[in-house]
């Protein structure tokens, strides 16, 4: 069965630090997201992006993130000087097109200390 | 803006009896998409089930079935013969269109136990 990668499982960073997270959508899909789980809570839209710029994004999604798709195969999800705040779990998910399903990825753990 | 509420935090059962998990959500839309997601330990998000709201038919998926009211925009989630593998988060999804190109808006979840 296809499935979304993500890297790394768990990162843990200094306040203020830079952190790029990784996600390797399935092949052939069209349609990338991010959402962040704050632990305990729901999950949350973050940004989504489609043909190579972003479709939507949230109130979440401030000038500390970026996303792109340098290489055509990894989705990344950046985040410029990272808050304690923004410690969650971050999914990706992909999504082929009409009727499809959106596949998760398995979620990076980003702890900020 | 769409909202999706689920008003169970948390919800026990014993093992081999049947839960029901509550969820409502609010929308302009008439032709919608809804999911229940389920989130174990391990935190991965698997989908358990989808309805589109345009059938009228619930949707099954073996132990798994929803009751979809459209009108009441409710959409509940019933789990019969619960295993201890059922434990986990349970989130209840909306989306607007089929075509992929829109997010997913979810409750804040219910978190079942299933009791030996």
């Amino acid at each position: 069965e296809p499935e979304v990668t993500q890297t790394p499982s768990h990162q843990v960073t200094q306040m203020g630090q830079e952190v790029i997270l990784r996600c390797v959508p399935i092949s052939n899909h069209l349609y990338f997201y991010w959402y962040r789980q704050i632990l305990g809570q729901k999950v949350e839209f973050l940004v989504s992006f489609y043909n190579n710029e972003i479709s939507e994004k949230s109130e979440i999604f401030d000038d500390q993130f970026s996303v792109e798709r340098p290489d055509g195969s990894n989705f990344t999800l950046k985040i410029r000087s990272t808050k304690l705040e923004d410690s969650a779990m971050y999914f990706c998910t992909t999504v082929g097109g009409v009727n499809t399903e959106a596949f998760f990825g398995q979620g990076t753990r980003l702890t900020v200390v | 803006a769409q909202t999706v509420t689920q008003s169970q935090p948390e919800m026990s059962v014993q093992e081999a009896e049947t839960v029901t998990l509550s969820c409502t959500y609010d929308t302009s839309e008439n032709n919608y998409y809804l999911f229940w997601y389920k989130q174990p330990p391990s935190r991965q998000m698997i989908l358990v089930i989808r309805q589109e709201a345009y059938k009228q038919q619930n949707a099954t998926e073996n132990r798994f079935s929803v009751n979809f009211q459209k009108a009441a925009k409710s959409f509940s989630l019933k789990i019969s013969d619960s295993q201890l593998g059922d434990t986990a988060m349970y989130f209840c999804a909306f989306t607007r269109s089929n075509f992929g190109n829109e997010k997913l808006t979810f409750g804040t979840g219910t978190r079942l136990t299933i009791i030996p």
